[in-house]
């Protein structure tokens, strides 16, 4: 079975900082992905990145960066240069090869102060 | 391009009544998903559907929970009858193809009372 661990429940950092946000998984499976999502307060669930596992390179997208650490099984999601209306639940989630259904941790709350 | 839609946003019915939620995924997608959301959890499967067909429904509570997906489009999910426990948020989610990105819908949020 697939478990994604998030440790960090509750994350808070200043304006324009970088932040962090931890995450590992467990999986048997060698063909994989990893995504990192992201749910305001209005509950919509939002793509922030996806890795695939056979890519060495890490993903980026604008001002979010991953370190993925296969080895490791660690998946790390960096925000630089964080804005207020980065505030919100973030979910680390696995999806195996064969396309099952996603494998959620329990989310980091993120807050951006002013 | 439109979102995933769902509805309704909000439902509060009393425990033991029947309840539905409906979703609408992306033009073209074939693949939907049911997730379910405790307060403070990430969503956890309840079923996936490959076109018209349930592919994975080991996690939905068969006793009272249903789905259908009639023409691989719009799907409902039923409760019946609603527990207390059920309240949660009822996410719908469609890929474009088995593997691919998932996009969520705004949920419906069920108050059992």
């Amino acid at each position: 079975a697939q478990t994604v661990t998030q440790s960090q429940p509750e994350m808070s950092v200043q304006e324009a900082e970088t932040v962090t946000l931890s995450c590992t998984y467990d999986t048997s499976e060698n063909n994989y992905y990893l995504f990192w999502y992201k749910q305001p307060p209005s509950r919509q669930m939002i793509l922030v990145i996806r890795q695939e596992a056979y890519k060495q390179q890490n993903a980026t997208e604008n001002r979010f960066s991953v370190n993925f650490q296969k080895a490791a099984k660690s998946f790390s999601l960096k925000i630089s240069d964080s804005q207020l209306g980065d505030t919100a639940m973030y979910f680390c989630a696995h999806s195996g090869g064969g396309a099952d259904g996603l494998t959620f941790g329990k989310g980091t709350h993120l807050i951006i102060q002013p | 391009e439109a979102g995933v839609v769902q509805s309704p946003r909000y439902k509060i019915i009393e425990k033991k009544q029947p309840v539905a939620f409906w979703c609408n995924p992306i033009s073209g997608h074939n693949t939907l998903y049911w997730y379910l959301q405790n307060l403070g959890q990430g969503p956890e499967l309840l079923i996936r559907y490959e076109n018209e067909e349930a592919v994975d429904d080991s996690q939905l509570p068969k006793d009272r929970f249903s789905a259908e997906r009639l023409k691989g489009v719009d799907s409902t999910l039923k409760i019946q009858p609603a527990e207390l426990g059920d309240s949660a948020v009822y996410l719908c989610a469609s890929s474009p193809d088995r593997g691919e990105t998932q996009y969520f819908g705004p949920g419906t949020r069920l108050l059992v009372l």
